[in-house]
Parts: structure tokens; sequence; C-alpha cells
């Protein structure tokens, strides 16, 4: 069964430094992974979706990796501001079943002015 | 549309009421689904509709949940005799069949019972 962990589950930065997100995953037989942005009381916002056959996605200050064969993909966001505070969920569609994704817990993230 | 609309936004009901939520996704995407998030909690899969069928519908809690699509578009997920653990947001997404596009989610629907 596919588990999606993300760590850490909060995190406290102040404004301007580049920081990682971690997301994992434990069955790599994936289609690919889609990185979200939650506001509190709001949708999701897709933010960068890496196919399985890539490596990495940019857009803006935002670069998504993906090792597939490790079960690993990290969210770069960099020179933070206070507007990034938000909840980022990863989640990954796999490819079997009926191609749901999987979501992890998601990372609380607070930039601080 | 140009992006998933839900309505309502909020919705206040009380106890035991039914209600109805309506999601009316991306046109041509023949994907839906229906998420719940409780307060501080992560997303909890409800169910899955490919065009008018649902093939996945394994995370409807009780069977005071429903949910149907029609024509392919507009689904409406009904919750029956509603309870105070119903309250919670209830996201919508949909996506292209093809398995290489993602979710695309509304802006959920917030429902409190009372």
């Amino acid at each position: 069964k596919q588990e999606v962990t993300q760590i850490p589950a909060a995190l406290s930065v102040p404004e301007g430094e580049n920081l990682v997100l971690n997301c994992s995953f434990t069955d790599s037989a994936i289609y690919n992974l889609q990185w979200f942005r939650q506001d509190p009381g709001k949708g999701l916002t897709s933010l960068l979706l890496i196919q399985s056959s890539q490596r990495e996605q940019t857009s803006g200050r935002l670069n998504a990796s993906l090792d597939k064969s490790s079960g690993r993909s990290t969210l770069y966001i960099a020179a933070s501001q206070p507007g990034d505070s938000a909840t980022y969920l990863c989640a990954v569609r796999p490819t079997s079943g009926t191609y749901k994704y999987i979501f992890g817990t998601g990372t609380r993230l607070k930039v601080l002015a | 549309g140009a992006g998933v609309s839900q309505s309502p936004s909020n919705k206040v009901t009380e106890k035991g009421k039914d209600v109805e939520l309506r999601c009316d996704p991306i046109s041509g995407h023949t994907a839906l689904y229906w998420y719940r998030q409780s307060l501080g909690q992560g997303l909890e899969f409800l169910i899955y509709f490919q065009g008018n069928s649902a093939p996945d519908k394994s995370g409807l809690p009780s069977d005071r949940f429903s949910a149907e699509r029609t024509g392919g578009s507009v689904s409406t997920l009904t919750i029956q005799r509603t309870q105070q653990e119903d309250s919670a947001v209830y996201l919508c997404a949909s996506s292209n069949r093809a398995v290489e596009y993602g979710y695309t989610f509304g802006s959920g629907t917030r429902l409190t019972v009372v």
C-alpha cells in the first residue's frame, strides 16, 4: 500500500531564506508526483507536476525534484517571502488501481517578515 | 469552465438535515474526485468518477453519503441526516482521463453541522 510522508510537519523560517520541503513515498510505481499549496480554509493550488521520467521541474522560485527509485521528492523554495506561508502537500499517482492521487499530510510553512 | 467550481462555498446546517454539495469540473475533464478534509487533518478520499460511473467509491464513510454525476459534468455529493462529525471542508478535483495529467481542485465547500 502506497504511503506518502512529509517532513517536517511544520517549519518556520525568516524571510529571504532558501528552504527545502521533503516528500517520501513507499512504492516507486508511480506515473507522476504533484506538489500543491493550500492556504488556510482554501482549496489546493497546483504548483508543479513531475512525470516519472523527469528529474525536476521549475516554476519561478520553486524547483521540485524527483528520485523515483529512492521514493523521494523535494520542493525547493528560493528567497522565501511571507506570502509563501501556507501548507504544502505532495501527492503521487500510482500505476495501479484507479490511479487516484495519494496525498501526504503536508508541511505547514511560516515565513517570518 | 476555466476552473473547478464548487458551491456553496460555506454551508451551515442543523444536525439531522440533508445537504447537497455541487462540483462543476473543468470542461472536458472526464475524471472527477471528491475528498474531505477535517480540521487539521489530511485529505480523505471519498469517491472517483470516470464519466458518469463511479469505479471507486471506497472512501464513502457510511451509507448516509452518496454522489452522482450527470452528463459527464456536474457532480453532486449528498449527505443525509448530517452529524457533527461530518463537519469538514469538502474538496472536488477534476482531471483529464490521461494519467500524465494532474488534478485541478476547486476552492471547496466548508460544511458546519451544528
